[in-house]
């Protein structure tokens, strides 16, 4: 079993709807990233979580320490967001090293 | 500030060559990491270093693969005798410090025929 998980792995939506991706970890962990990479492209590193909720523009991340769960919200959705978003978390006595989930592939319709 | 600057973009070798990816960090930033993600599969760490030091080299093949990050100049990724399985996409990131967020490279993708 991966010790990041996401959810689901594929996502299809028309423009304009509110898009929710899910992260679950079974390790303790230092801080969660969410990162956005389009295809064949390089990636963007869009949030870095330790505790609460951040918001950027149209992107929501929340984080649940106590039950190991983060979600990355898009608003008002975009084709121009279609993209696999990834979420990876540094553990606690690791080397900063990110342990990454599979990722979520985002198609979003006109 | 340019950001992450990798090069080159794609890189083709015959099996048997040698491979070297290299990672100019952000200014001011002195962590770098070098992921690797092989076709339709995730991203796996593979090694961690600081100016002039490997930090963590858990995720780094066994053999054929080294990685270094010296006092003056780009950290480099070298793969000796590259085989068809080393076909991939390898990023790197760096940090000014520990916890701190990453800005990643676009990218070296790597092709072995």
């Amino acid at each position: 079993k991966n010790e990041v998980e996401q959810s689901p792995q594929n996502l299809t939506a028309q423009e304009g709807e509110f898009i929710t991706i899910n992260c679950s970890y079974s390790v303790g962990i230092s801080a969660l990233h969410w990162l956005q990479q389009h295809p064949g492209g390089g990636i963007v590193s869009l949030f870095m979580l330790s505790s609460g909720k951040k918001k950027h523009g149209r992107l929501i991340a929340t984080i649940n320490i106590q039950e190991k769960h983060s979600s990355l919200h898009i608003t008002a959705s975009h084709p121009r967001d279609s993209a696999v978003y990834i979420c990876a978390v540094i553990g606690l006595n690791n080397t900063d090293k990110l342990i990454f989930g599979t990722g979520t592939r985002l198609q979003v319709f006109p | 500030n340019a950001g992450v600057m990798q090069n080159p973009r794609h890189l083709v070798r015959r099996r048997g060559q040698e491979a070297r990816l290299r990672c100019s960090p952000m200014k001011g930033h002195s962590h770098v990491y070098w992921y690797r993600q092989l076709p339709e599969e995730g991203l796996k760490f593979m090694v961690y270093l600081q100016k002039e030091n490997i930090i963590d080299e858990s995720g780094m093949p066994k053999e054929r693969f080294s990685a270094e990050f010296p006092k003056e100049g780009p950290s480099i990724l070298r793969i000796q005798q590259v085989v068809r399985g080393d076909s991939a996409a390898y990023f790197c990131a760096s940090s000014p410090s520990s916890n701190y967020g990453y800005t990643f490279g676009s990218g070296t993708r790597l092709t072995v025929v």
